[in-house]
């Protein structure tokens, strides 16, 4: 029952570099989403997914990109990373079902970029 | 955009003791979500309320959807060591999207 994984756990970044924050679940849940977690300001909505080929902004996109080639697989891409992109990443996946379907976050990608 | 504002920021507690919080909006949910979040950890659901007026209970804990829809608050009654962190609240949009307040960070001295 791995639910959704996200990997790596953790990364350091030097300024300029990129890299892709891989997250994958196994329950066939149509919705995904990125959040980033900044202390005292909870979990901020950066990109989500509604089905495969399919992907929409949310509140603060800027300075990444999404893509959904397939259900199962939702990667997060840093194309010139920044030290205001230091933050816990979390991916969550949610079966569209209705309002009464509950989401499911993975353990979360600690990133530093210095 | 839209913003959730939950109070108070943290707590810091004596075991058995109840514990109260509470989210704001300036926004109209339709679903109000309780998480619970563990060091090193992703948040994990505790209470889901789903009409204005709902109240619900998990164990010790009981949450309310305010009747204006702009409000909820979630009690957690006899506080115990392994209820430490971080609660939010968020609000539900379409599309599996949620926006969520500030966090409450929960300390409880044995």
């Amino acid at each position: 029952n791995a639910g959704v994984t996200q990997t790596p756990k953790f990364q350091v970044l030097k300024t300029g570099q990129s890299m892709t924050l891989q997250c994958a679940q196994d329950m066939n849940h149509e919705y995904m989403s990125w959040y980033r977690q900044d202390p005292g300001m909870g979990l901020r909505l950066i990109h989500y997914s509604v089905g495969a080929g399919i992907t929409d902004q949310g509140e603060v996109p800027n300075g990444y990109n999404v893509s959904r080639s397939t259900t199962e697989d939702f990667p997060l891409r840093l194309l010139s990373a920044a030290p205001s992109q230091t933050s816990v990443y979390f991916c969550a996946s949610r079966s569209p079902g209705g309002l009464r379907t509950e989401a499911f976050f993975g353990q979360g990608t600690r990133l530093t970029v210095v | 955009g839209q913003q959730l504002n939950q109070s108070p920021q943290s707590m810091f507690i004596q075991e058995g003791e109840d514990v109260s919080m509470n989210c704001t909006s300036s926004s109209i949910f339709n679903t109000w979500l309780w998480y619970k979040q563990d060091p090193g950890e992703g948040p994990v659901l505790l209470i889901a309320l789903y009409k204005a007026g709902e109240l619900t209970s998990n164990g010790r804990l009981t949450a309310q959807f305010g009747i204006t829809r702009k409000d909820s608050f979630l009690n957690i009654s006899a506080s115990i060591p392994s209820d430490v962190g971080i609660y939010f609240c968020a609000g539900q949009l379409g599309a599996g999207k949620l926006i969520f307040g500030q966090g409450t960070t929960l300390q409880v001295k044995p």
